[in-house]
């Protein structure tokens, strides 16, 4: 079990700079899952894949927010014109169809 | 959308001893609660879950009660351990095949040696 990976671990911008983070879920796994994570937070809800089709974004995902699942594999979560507020830790999780979600270790963003 | 709210915010036992974390949920559809295990520098990490037709699961250490008319449910860990210090997160999902969990705000367990 290789577990769900995501990269980079750290990522620390200049405000205003695009990013993109990857994420490769369990390979048996349809459904994959973005959610912010801030300072003392539990996990907060981005987004939600199931096999290539986005399928629910939360109000959270602001325009600069987009994620890709294109071959219901792989997925990436890019961020344009990054702000200062962006700064938090992302998480990717994936599971199949009701049953628990297995989280990554997430990709830690400092925007300066 | 369903609210979760965690206590306390902070805990400290001696170890040995056993550890309670509560959480209450407001969406009565809400039908499969896991609690979460998060390591400094680690993504949270499922410990166990339970579903809304049962009323207390058990594993080993860790157990789970379920309270559906009150809407409220619990973490127990027994004969702690200084391994157990963490944060640990519970979580709803609410309706049957919704796509996403929501959190509460987490508990820092400390386990004093």
């Amino acid at each position: 079990d290789t577990g769900v990976s995501q990269n980079p671990r750290h990522k620390i911008t200049k405000r205003g700079q695009n990013v993109t983070f990857r994420c490769d879920p369990i390979s048996e796994h349809n459904r994959l899952y973005w959610y912010r994570q801030t300072l003392g937070q539990g996990p907060e809800f981005l987004t939600y894949f199931q096999n290539e089709a986005q399928l629910e974004k939360s109000r959270l995902l602001s325009d600069r927010f987009s994620a890709e699942r294109p071959k219901g594999s792989f997925s990436t979560l890019e961020i344009q014109r990054t702000e200062q507020g962006d700064s938090a830790m992302y998480l990717c999780a994936s599971g199949p169809a009701n049953s628990p979600l297995h989280f990554g270790n997430g990709t830690r963003l400092t925007v300066t | 959308g369903e609210n979760v709210e965690q206590h306390p915010s902070t805990l400290s036992v001696q170890e040995g001893d056993s550890a309670v974390i509560k959480c209450t949920y407001s969406d009565s559809a809400s039908n499969y609660f896991p609690w979460y295990k998060q390591e400094l520098g680690k993504g949270p990490q499922l410990i166990i879950d339970i579903r809304s037709n049962v009323g207390e699961k058990k594993d080993q250490r860790i157990a789970v009660t379920l309270n559906k008319t009150a809407k409220h449910f619990s973490l127990h860990i027994t004969e702690t351990q200084p391994e157990d210090s963490a944060v640990y997160f519970c979580a709803a999902r609410d309706r049957a095949g919704a796509n996403n969990l929501f959190f509460g705000t987490g508990t820092r367990l400390t386990v004093i040696p």
